[in-house]
């Protein structure tokens, strides 16, 4: 079965700091996509970005970037000179091949708090 | 609007109680996800649709539990007899195909009391 584990709890920062959320996931298949999302208090999950397991490159979007690592199985996600508009709960995600329909096994979240 | 839709926005029912919510996904949306939030938790899958086929439902944690989509687009979760662990986040999502990222709704929020 697959697992998706979110170490970090609460993350908080000042603003213009920079900070990475760590997402380590388990599973023995060789196909298999990686997701981020946001949840800001309003509660809903905003598409952040899908990696698939082939593709190792990291991936730069503004002042976000994702570095994925399959020799360790980790999906890392870095915010830099973060904002208070930044504070939100962040959630890793995965999701199998096609015969498994894609479902998403989401990790625990964490809460990163922006300090004015 | 072009999200997806759920209503209602907060529900709260006495325990016993039947309620149906509701999910219109994003037009076009092939596939349909239900998810369960509990309370500082991650969301936890319950059941998928592909069009109006349900192709998965091995997390709906109970027989009280039911969703259909006679149509393949609105769909609707029931629960019966609810209980309190019922009380939750139920979020919906949508995607255009099986690999493409879904897209949530803003969840109903059930209070069961």
């Amino acid at each position: 079965a697959q697992k998706v584990t979110q170490a970090q709890t609460e993350i908080s920062v000042v603003e213009k700091e920079d900070v990475t959320l760590d997402c380590v996931y388990e599973t023995r298949d060789t196909t298999y996509y990686l997701f981020w999302y946001k949840q800001p208090p309003s509660g809903e999950l905003v598409f952040l970005i899908r990696r698939n397991s082939f593709d190792e490159q990291n991936e730069i979007s503004g002042r976000y970037s994702w570095n994925f690592q399959k020799s360790t199985s980790s999906f890392n996600f870095t915010i830099t000179a973060s904002q208070v508009v930044d504070s939100a709960v962040y959630f890793c995600a995965l999701s199998l091949g096609e015969t498994s329909g894609s479902r998403l096994t989401f990790g625990e979240g964490t809460q990163l708090t922006v300090n004015p | 609007g072009a999200g997806v839709s759920q209503s209602p926005r907060y529900k709260v029912a006495k325990r016993g109680q039947d309620v149906a919510l509701r999910c219109d996904p994003i037009s076009g949306h092939v596939s349909l996800f239900w998810y369960q939030q509990a309370l500082g938790q991650g969301p936890e899958f319950l059941t998928y649709f592909q069009n109006e086929a349900q192709l998965d439902k091995s997390g709906l944690p109970s027989d009280r539990f039911f969703a259909e989509r006679p149509e393949g687009s609105v769909s609707t979760l029931k629960i019966q007899r609810t209980q309190q662990e019922d009380s939750a986040v139920y979020l919906c999502a949508s995607s255009l195909a099986w690999s493409s990222p879904q897209h949530f709704g803003d969840g109903t929020r059930l209070s069961i009391l």
